[in-house]
């Protein structure tokens, strides 16, 4: 039972570099989300999706776009690295927006 | 804004030495109270779902309270393997599926 799977668990950039983080979920849930945890912050929200096709901003949007082409899949892309977006990144699913979030185990990004 | 202030931010506890852990929010409107365990390197773990003032939930040795204005984490008789980070995020009624968490509090049990 794989529930939320993150790839990958690594990564260390250079600033400037693009990547992207990829999430999916094999519950079926409607939902997905993107957030990244800094020390003393909590989870903050970045990007999240209702459904196939749709995508919104969170909290902390600036500098990520997302996308959600299938509705297992959620993709968070950072098109130029910057050090201030180091940090470990969550995705997270859920089967309607009231119902609890299930997470993965998080990407460690360090960017250089 | 909403706001979730949890207190303390790290807890040392003996085994066996009950404790409980604050959360309090400010909202407009509360849809939903969370409680999260993390372990360190892993993703959060949902425990328990809280809707209204009065509400208690129970799992093992947690046991979660909510109030208008906060909500305790109650843990009774704790052992090592409650050693974690509790989170607890709040879901405004205006604020479909989104989740704001608070900094969470490190529990350490020792034996």
């Amino acid at each position: 039972n794989a529930g939320v799977t993150q790839t990958p668990k690594f990564r260390v950039l250079k600033t400037g570099q693009s990547m992207t983080l990829l999430c999916a979920q094999d519950m079926n849930h409607e939902y997905m989300y993107w957030y990244r945890q800094d020390p003393g912050m909590g989870l903050r929200l970045i990007h999240y999706s209702v459904g196939e096709g749709t995508t919104a901003k969170g909290e902390v949007p600036d500098g990520y776009n997302v996308s959600r082409l299938k509705k297992q899949n959620f993709l968070l892309g950072l098109e130029s690295a910057a050090p201030s977006q180091t940090s470990v990144y969550f995705c997270a699913s859920s089967l309607t927006g009231t119902q609890p979030q299930h997470f993965g185990d998080g990407t460690r990004l360090s960017i250089l | 804004e909403d706001q979730v202030t949890q207190s303390p931010e790290a807890l040392r506890l003996q085994e066996g030495e009950s404790s409980s852990l604050n959360c309090s929010y400010t909202v407009s409107g509360l849809r939903g109270l969370f409680w999260y365990r993390q372990d360190p390197g892993k993703g959060p773990e949902f425990l328990f779902t809280l809707y209204s003032a009065g509400e208690e939930k129970e799992k093992e040795r947690l046991k979660a309270t909510l109030t208008k204005k906060e909500s305790f984490l109650h843990i009774t008789a704790p052992k090592p393997e409650d050693s974690a980070t509790y989170l607890c995020a709040v879901q405004a009624t205006d604020s479909w599926g989104k989740l704001q968490f608070g900094a969470g509090t490190q529990v350490v049990v020792t034996p």
